[in-house]
């Protein structure tokens, strides 16, 4: 079965700082998908950002950008210059080609004014 | 905005209710998906559905039932709650799933 780890139970970061939350995760197979999630608060649970694993260009949007690394199987999110609203649990998942998502445990972001 | 809404937001029951937490959504979606979730925890599949009169079992054993009737509506029911279903229940859906999920905002339920 394929599994998620996410090794950082919390993390903080300053304000207009750069953070980077590890993930690594279990699989034999050579095609599918990877996300991380942003889960505010008391708020809806958004889509931050996805990586093709057949593609070797890390993915980027805005401020928030992944290391992927096939072979290691980790695919670290980095966000730039922090803001206050980045604060929340950060989940990455992991799918198989049209199968159901797994999630890791999630990390809790804390960003300090 | 969301294009998938659960109703209702919050809800405190008293143990041996009847409940149904109400999951639509707008975007045509086959695949939907019911997860729990403690506050700040990590998300538990509890039960999906790939279509029309279509309902598995996730991998988190629950005593909550699903029905899907219509491709908009994937309602979960507990016949009777009791205080260890105090939980975050979050609805998903997904036309391609290597596309990602589309989560509602959830329910969070609280059995006294």
């Amino acid at each position: 079965a394929q599994t998620v780890t996410q090794s950082q139970p919390e993390m903080s970061v300053q304000e207009a700082e750069t953070v980077t939350l590890s993930c690594t995760y279990d699989t034999s197979e050579s095609d599918y998908y990877l996300f991380w999630y942003k889960q505010p608060p008391s708020r809806q649970m958004i889509l931050v950002i996805r990586q093709e694993a057949y593609k070797q260009q890390n993915a980027t949007e805005n401020r928030f950008s992944v290391n992927f690394q096939k072979a290691a199987k980790s695919f670290s999110l980095k966000i730039s210059d922090s803001q206050l609203g980045d604060a929340a649990m950060y989940f990455c998942a992991y799918n198989r080609y049209n199968n159901d998502m797994r999630f890791g445990a999630g990390t809790r972001l804390t960003v300090k004014p | 905005e969301a294009d998938i809404y659960q109703t209702p937001r919050y809800l405190v029951i008293g143990t041996g209710k009847k409940i149904t937490l109400e999951c639509s959504q707008t975007m045509g979606h086959d695949k939907m998906y019911w997860y729990q979730q403690d506050p700040g925890m990590e998300l538990h599949l509890i039960h999906y559905s790939y279509g029309v009169n279509s309902t598995e079992k996730g991998d988190l054993s629950s005593e909550s039932t699903v029905s899907r009737i219509r491709t908009e509506h994937f309602p979960l029911t507990l016949e009777s709650a009791r205080p260890s279903h105090t939980s975050q229940y979050l609805c998903a859906s997904s036309r391609d799933s290597n596309y990602g999920y589309t989560f509602g905002s959830g329910t969070r339920l609280t059995v006294v």
